[in-house]
């Protein structure tokens, strides 16, 4: 069974202290790995596609890495306004369709 | 970037009511979108996948019958809660892939839809 497990649960922050979220993965033929921000009472929002072990993409204070088993979301300098809940979702192929299996989220608390 | 609309955002009906919430792509076609449901604190879980021109294909443990999906043209889902009960009151999400450009599929997703049932 495909498997996306998140840490921490929460995470407290100062602002501008950097630090990083974890998605560990299991899951059969893993086809991308997803970022969403999510805003309180909100539909998520996409920020990255990973698809390979190696591959980094950046966005502002957001820096997303890849390896085989696990992804990092990296925030640096964080600012309020990137509190949130953060999820990362694998994507697989079952059964011919398109299959996205979602981590439980880290809820990020940015103190000014 | 690619737009996806959830109407309404929040309804509150009583015991025994249906309810519909609308799942629209306003920027590109979208022949499948899923739908999810999420509990507080908890992650999105998927009940159903629903296709263009044909029938839903739903999660195990969804009930076909108390959550009706019609995927009208390619750009509108539709979920219906029939009979609500309080224990379907819950945060609705819809989100549609956008493979336009990409391997699989980014999601998109709707602003999502509250619904209480009193």
């Amino acid at each position: 069974e495909d498997q996306v497990t998140q840490s921490p649960e929460a995470l407290r922050l100062q602002e501008g202290e950097s630090s990083s979220l974890n998605c560990s993965y299991t899951v059969s033929g893993l086809r991308g790995l997803f970022w969403y921000r999510q805003d309180p009472g909100k539909g998520p929002e996409f920020l990255f596609t990973l698809y390979s072990a190696g591959e980094e993409k950046e966005k502002e204070r957001l820096k997303a890495t890849l390896t085989k088993k696990e992804s990092f979301l990296h925030i640096t300098a964080p600012k309020p306004e990137d509190s949130a809940t953060y999820l990362c979702a694998a994507a697989t192929i079952s059964g011919g369709y398109q299959k996205v299996t979602f981590g439980t989220g880290t809820k990020l608390q940015v103190i000014p | 970037g690619a737009v996806v609309s959830q109407h309404p955002s929040w309804v509150i009906c009583k015991s025994g009511t249906s309810v519909k919430i609308e799942c629209r792509s306003l920027d590109f076609q979208a022949t499948t979108m899923f739908w999810y449901r999420q509990f507080p604190k908890q992650s999105l879980m998927l009940m159903a996948t629903s296709n263009e021109g044909s029938k839903a294909t739903y999660e195990q443990g969804v009930e076909k019958d108390k959550f009706l999906i019609n995927h009208a043209s390619l750009t509108l889902s539709t979920l219906t809660v029939t009979s609500a009960h309080p224990e379907d009151s819950s945060f609705y999400i819809c989100s549609a892939p956008y493979s336009g450009r990409v391997r699989t599929g980014e999601l998109f997703f709707g602003e999502g839809s509250r619904l209480t049932v009193l």
